[in-house]
């Protein structure tokens, strides 16, 4: 089945350190989007890529990094410079046309 | 600055009882809106992407509709499996594809 795959679902972490959370697409989609969401604040775009070895920041970025070495792949690391990294972590892919993103089923990040 | 802004927050129906979830947006180009569905704990579900003004969409018990402004989506006879949140976002021209969300409503549909 095609689809986006996030893992962990569940990932607990110490306070100062960093954590990737994996974002994997089997759509041949070019466009990848990580967003997070709090309570209250809907989806706030942190990074995002439209082709492969390159990605802009969105509105978020600080104390996040990514990379886009494959076209299927597309890794957040939350670093210890993230003020507060505790959140529910969602990535997303796009069609070729760049219109419709579809969404993974997210990662639960709880940092301690 | 490209805005969404979701109305109202939280939305309490009884089972049968038909209303619409507004969705306002300033953007410099509209270029498509979409309108997902969110479970608790769950990624956003895709449901509809609207591209011009006048512009009609349905799926079931769901139907979305266009303006130049803003956007409903319409729940007719809603069920209690219709309870979610239900998140809209737009991309404009010349954005990067960037995709930016709304809020969105909270819909709790009573048996």
């Amino acid at each position: 089945d095609g689809g986006i795959t996030q893992s962990p679902k569940y990932l607990f972490r110490k306070e100062g350190q960093n954590v990737t959370l994996s974002c994997e697409q089997n759509l041949n989609h070019d466009a990848m989007y990580w967003y997070r969401q709090d309570p209250g604040q809907g989806l706030r775009l942190i990074y995002y890529s439209q082709i492969v070895n390159d990605f802009q920041k969105g509105d978020i970025a600080e104390g996040y990094s990514v990379s886009r070495e494959k076209k299927e792949s597309f890794p957040l690391t939350v670093t210890s410079a993230q003020k507060n990294p505790t959140a529910f972590y969602l990535c997303a892919s796009s069609k070729p046309d760049r219109l419709t993103a579809f969404f993974g089923q997210g990662t639960r990040l709880t940092v301690v | 600055e490209d805005q969404v802004t979701q109305s109202p927050e939280a939305l309490r129906l009884q089972e049968g009882e038909s209303s619409s979830l507004n969705c306002s947006y300033t953007v410099s180009g509209l270029r498509g809106l979409f309108w997902y569905r969110q479970d608790p704990g769950k990624g956003p579900e895709f449901l509809f992407t609207l591209y011009s003004a006048g512009e009609e969409k349905e799926k079931e018990r769901l139907k979305a509709t266009l303006t130049k402004k803003e956007s409903f989506l319409h729940i007719t006879a809603p069920k209690p499996e219709d309870s979610a949140t239900y998140l809209c976002a737009v991309q404009a021209w010349n954005r990067d594809d960037k995709i930016i969300f709304g809020k969105g409503t909270r819909l709790h549909i009573l048996p």
